[in-house]
């Protein structure tokens, strides 16, 4: 089956511990997509990715880093510098952003982040 | 950006048609609207998208008034499973297709 996965499905942390949520998609598509979603908010987008080794910060990039090493993979690392890192984390794909609008992206399963 | 507003919350009994409004009155020619849906803790789901004609697929259906400046998502025969947050996104095509995704509508399918 194609799709998206996140793993883990739920992840806690200490404070102070940088952690690290795997991407994958076997869509080949080119774009990646990182957003974040407090409870009873929309989404918000922290990083995203057009083309293997090249991404661009969202509307909330402070604390997070990411790397495209890969087209298939997108992992977003949340470091210490975050200070409310609590939250569910999103991943979604889309192809060729070169193709339009018609293209909607597609949703990983997420990843509920917890900091003890 | 074009911005959407929605209502907080709607009530829908099962088998009824589930009518979902949404303003997006700056929206631009050239923009297209869009309606996701997240079940709890899942990550949104695509359900149909349009630039200015109704489009209707096995999901639902979108009606685009004549101005653009407002959208309803029907579906038309509402099930328990529909129970989710309906989002009405307005596709931002110059900035990188990024969705902007707001507080959404919570819909409640009720028995």
């Amino acid at each position: 089956d194609g799709g998206i996965t996140q793993s883990p499905k739920y992840l806690f942390r200490k404070e102070g511990q940088n952690v690290t949520l795997s991407c994958e998609q076997n869509l080949n598509h080119d774009a990646m997509y990182w957003y974040r979603q407090d409870p009873g908010q929309g989404l918000r987008l922290i990083y995203y990715s057009q083309i293997v080794n090249d991404f661009q910060k969202g509307d909330i990039a402070e604390g997070y880093s990411v790397s495209r090493e890969k087209k298939e993979s997108f992992p977003l690392t949340v470091t210490s510098a975050q200070k409310n890192p609590t939250a569910f984390y999103l991943c979604a794909s889309q192809d060729s952003v070169l193709l339009g609008a018609n293209n909607e992206q597609f949703f990983g399963p997420g990843t509920r982040l917890t900091v003890l | 950006d074009a911005k959407t507003t929605q209502p907080p919350s709607m009530d829908c009994a099962e088998g009824r048609a589930a009518n979902l409004p949404c303003n997006h009155s700056t929206i631009s020619g050239n923009e297209y609207v869009y309606w996701y849906r997240q079940i709890h803790s899942q990550g949104p789901q695509y359900i149909i998208h349009g630039l200015k004609n109704n489009e209707t697929n096995e999901m639902a259906s979108l009606i685009i008034t004549e101005d653009r400046k407002s959208s309803t998502l029907i579906l038309p025969h509402a099930t328990l499973r529909d129970t989710a947050v309906y989002y009405c996104i307005v596709r931002v095509l110059y900035n990188f297709n990024k969705f902007y995704f707001g507080s959404g509508t919570k819909l409640n399918v009720k028995p």
